[in-house]
């Protein structure tokens, strides 16, 4: 089946220790897209990739950046983790036909925890 | 702005009972509307979607009409089952496609 896939499902790090969340996808789509959430939040997004176009959300911290380095690929790095980064991230992704309805499907998430 | 307003929950229904979650909008022009629903530890699930004025979306149950008179997308379903326990998210697509605005979620809790 085609999807998006998350790993890992949790991730423990230190406080100011760099850390990358993984995602990956076979549906081949054009758009991939990463979210937080907090508990009992709606996802938040923090930025998405057309293609190679990268398309960063004005209110995200300079602390998170992204690369995707292939169509099926796109990483989340943390530079310096702080305890409020600790979240759900959710990776999505979405055909990229501006012509058309843009359907986002989810990976199962990360579960970071800061200690 | 697009936006998204959600009923807040919790709810809690027994097993059977009839289900409404209401969800409207605020949108320019003719955004697509969808419900999520996210089981505990998990990703973001598609339920149903809907693209355009009238259009009836369902799913496993559950159902939800895009109301452009009243900017709504209500999620209904007739007998909930206890496997219906999670969140559900109402979001819409806009004039940005690539932007999703959701709602800030309503949990549902079934009882047997």
């Amino acid at each position: 089946d085609a999807m998006v896939i998350q790993n890992p499902r949790y991730q423990v790090t230190q406080f100011g220790k760099p850390v990358t969340l993984s995602c990956s996808q076979t549906l081949n789509h054009n758009v991939m897209y990463w979210y937080q959430q907090k508990s009992s939040q709606a996802p938040k997004l923090l930025f998405h990739y057309y293609d190679k176009d990268f398309n960063n959300e004005a209110d995200t911290p300079d602390n998170f950046q992204s690369r995707r380095p292939n169509t099926s690929f796109c990483f989340l790095d943390i530079r310096s983790p702080g305890l409020g980064d600790a979240a759900m991230y959710l990776c999505a992704t979405s055909r990229g036909d501006r012509e058309l309805t843009e359907t986002q499907y989810f990976g199962p998430g990360t579960r970071l925890l800061v200690l | 702005g697009d936006s998204v307003t959600q009923m807040e929950g919790p709810v809690t229904l027994s097993e059977e009972a009839f289900l409404t979650i209401n969800c409207t909008y605020t949108a320019t022009g003719y955004p697509s509307l969808f419900w999520y629903v996210q089981y505990p530890g998990e990703g973001l699930q598609l339920l149903l979607k809907a693209t355009k004025a009238d259009d009836k979306g369902s799913n496993k149950g559950f159902e939800a009409t895009y109301r452009k008179e009243t900017t709504s997308f209500h999620l209904e379903k007739g007998s909930v089952q206890v496997s219906d326990s999670a969140v559900y998210f109402c979001a819409l697509s806009g004039r940005n496609f690539n932007k999703f605005y959701f709602g800030s979620g309503t949990k549902l809790n079934v009882k047997p």
